[in-house]
């Protein structure tokens, strides 16, 4: 299954809403993962089952959707919050991830 | 604390050889599937395979069937992947993550990588 993020790079001020999205090319149900990676760290898991932030995920992170498309939003973006975003699909094999989407701070 | 460390990496020349383990920490080992998934340079996350938290079930990506194999000993609480025949473009960091399931599951948890270079 095909994962599609978008968009590829996304500028936001401190304190505004970022709101990334993920495509599936079919269904995978809410078996859908956010995770944030930074330069030269692994990821960190964000959100599991489409819309359940992981332990110590800040609230500001949200995540929703079913079948084919998700979005996770970051209610109000912190500076810290800078770094590549990817969703996953683990309702099947291969476990695919998306291409990611690049948040900057403006 | 949950932690995964990975090693064995370093520089291989194509159609060479090289195993990575990946020693587990800080949860019953034996409950979880676990992955290797790997990130060339500059590039996005592309998963590698997986095996069950017994060892019985194994799953490849298409780029690695037949020339890598993941195996698992519970009993040292250790995951590994043999990569034989490797090409330039198995360069990448390689990680090692724990599912949240016996089965498979999203990942939870992820190593710092180990640099895999094939190059001659």
């Amino acid at each position: 299954k095909l994962m599609t993020q978008s968009p590829a790079t996304l500028t936001v001020s401190p304190g505004e809403r970022a709101t990334l999205s993920c495509r599936a090319s079919q269904s995978v149900n809410s078996d859908l993962a956010w995770y944030q990676q930074k330069p030269g760290q692994p990821p960190r898991l964000l959100i599991y089952g489409a819309s359940t932030r992981a332990t110590g995920i800040p609230a500001r992170f949200s995540g929703s959707g079913s079948g084919t498309e998700f979005t996770l939003t970051i209610s109000s973006l912190q500076t810290e919050d800078s770094a590549v975003y990817y969703c996953q699909q683990y309702n099947n094999w291969p476990l695919t991830f998306g291409g990611g989407t690049k948040v900057e701070i403006k | 604390e949950v932690q995964l460390l990975e090693s064995g990496g370093g520089l291989v020349q194509p159609g060479g050889s090289l195993r990575l383990s990946c020693a587990a920490f800080g949860f019953t080992f034996n409950n979880y599937a676990m992955s290797w998934v790997r990130q060339a340079p500059g590039k996005g996350l592309e998963w590698v395979s997986t095996i069950s938290s017994g060892g019985a079930s194994r799953d490849y990506a298409d780029s690695v069937k037949g020339r890598f194999t993941i195996s698992r000993d519970n009993s040292r609480n250790t995951l590994y992947l043999q990569m034989n025949s490797l090409r330039a473009e198995d360069t990448a960091v390689y990680y090692c993550a724990k599912h949240t399931r016996g089965s498979g599951g999203n990942f939870d948890y992820w190593g710092q990588g180990t640099l895999v270079t094939v190059s001659s």
